[in-house]
């Protein structure tokens, strides 16, 4: 079973900043917090990831709260071909556990 | 830099056959993942393979079988196919080493099972 908790939707206007949170209480020590989306009927795609800091890329940020409970993703200025569904994991030692992820619809 | 590929890309099959689904693994990776998606939900991982030997297994029967070559490409087999078989199936690749390494997907297979 996934162990992160994850609103089913959310929208967010296109040109705006998306806030998506996660929670992810029983992270242990050593397990990153990994971010993946998914368009429809495609592959899922690396997103960002992290273990205490705050991380960004060219697509994203990612702030972990300080006791590592929880994490939001930031897509800075996000564009209609943002609309996915986005996954937020705990990374094991072998495979990633998918739960059913945040589908986020960016409204123009 | 070549991306992870799959194939086929649609396959049809009928209850009880068998099914070997294929993946080619991103140029400079060695390990290779298994997921099965159904409709609806977050991929499911099946197994995963490092130096042609499987490491690490999800809650899937001894009917999901795979391998992987020297050339790091994977099969995944499914034997006698249930109706429930019918998903995507995707394959993701990866560089293992110390510290994290982010995997790869590839388009996945949708395979239907009548």
């Amino acid at each position: 079973d996934a162990k992160t908790t994850q609103p089913t939707s959310m929208d967010c206007a296109e040109g705006r900043a998306a806030n998506l949170p996660c929670n992810h209480s029983t992270i242990s020590g050593n397990e990153y917090v990994y971010w993946y989306r998914q368009i429809h009927s495609q592959g899922p795609q690396y997103i960002i990831h992290g273990l205490k800091n705050n991380e960004t890329n060219e697509m994203a940020s990612l702030i972990i709260t300080e006791d590592r409970k929880s994490s939001t993703l930031i897509l800075p200025h996000a564009t209609l071909r943002d609309t996915a569904v986005y996954y937020c994991i705990n990374r094991g030692a072998d495979g990633l556990t998918f739960g059913k992820g945040t589908h986020l619809i960016i409204q123009p | 830099e070549t991306g992870v590929t799959q194939s086929p890309t649609h396959l049809i099959k009928t209850r009880g056959q068998q099914v070997t689904l294929r993946c080619s693994s991103q140029s400079g990776h060695n390990t290779v993942s298994w997921y099965q998606q159904a409709l609806g939900q977050g991929p499911q991982f099946i197994f995963q393979y490092y130096r042609e030997e499987e490491n690490g297994r999800g809650n899937f029967p001894p009917r999901f079988s795979g391998l992987q070559f020297p050339n790091y490409s994977s099969e995944l087999n499914v034997n006698a196919l249930e109706l429930d078989d019918s998903a995507l199936y995707l394959c993701a690749s990866s560089l293992r080493g110390p510290g994290p390494n982010e995997q790869f997907f590839g388009p996945g297979t949708r395979l239907t099972v009548l």
